[in-house]
């Protein structure tokens, strides 16, 4: 089994409906985010969580919310999809102990929002 | 100007040869710069990491630092087709794990 666990892993919807991308983590680290993955732009940061209390708005955070319901669960939701949140998402985790700037990536979440 | 910026590629090498892959960023401050590879439909994994001035190897990979020109590159030597993936260059500060700012990507084809 993956380490670091998306669901859904494809999702098809329409324009404003509410959307919810979880993730689930065995590896026991503290740190969590949430990419999203364009073709052209890389990776961008939407949040980002150094522990349970701990919630920060990364690049491109507007339209999008999330939770840390535990250290192993960090889940992204859109309030309101739209098309232009079509893209790939990407939870991730990393521990500083284990090498600093290594993130372990999940299996991504492909999301079409028609 | 992008924070971090790579050539999209395609970049296309014979297998054997030496693929050569380069990224620029604009933060100044930035102290941590890693390579991560990510195959198509999969997901990103990290195979080089460098944090100070010069050249650190790591088998066939070697990444290349040089802060006063803002640049950072990553040479893949006897280039395989297994290494055909898109390299993703990304650049943070020092002991801000995970807050990284990651180029557009290269592509590289290893032509056999």
């Amino acid at each position: 089994d993956a380490d670091v666990t998306q669901t859904p892993r494809n999702r098809i919807t329409k324009t404003g409906k509410r959307i919810m991308l979880e993730c689930s983590q065995t590896k026991g680290h503290d740190r969590m985010y949430w990419y999203r993955q364009d073709p052209g732009l890389g990776l961008r940061l939407i949040y980002y969580s150094f522990d349970v209390k701990d919630i920060n708005k990364g690049e491109i955070s507007d339209g999008y919310s999330v939770s840390r319901q535990a250290q192993a669960k960090f889940s992204l939701s859109l309030e309101s999809a739209i098309p232009n949140q079509t893209a790939l998402y990407f939870c991730a985790t990393s521990d500083p102990a284990w090498g600093i700037g290594e993130l372990f990536f999940g299996e991504g979440s492909r999301l079409t929002v028609l | 100007q992008k924070e971090v910026e790579q050539n999209s590629g395609p970049l296309s090498v014979p297998e054997g040869a030496i693929a050569s892959l380069n990224c620029t960023y604009s933060d100044r401050v930035s102290q941590s710069f890693f390579w991560y590879r990510q195959y198509s439909g999969k997901s990103p994994e990290l195979i080089m990491s460098i944090y100070s001035n010069g050249d650190k190897e790591d088998g066939r990979f070697t990444a290349q630092l040089n802060k006063a020109s803002q640049y950072v590159s990553l040479l893949i030597r006897d280039s395989q087709p297994s290494d055909s993936a898109t390299y993703l260059c990304a650049v943070g500060p020092y002991n801000q794990g995970g807050k990284l700012i990651f180029g557009q990507g290269t592509e590289l084809s290893v032509k056999p």
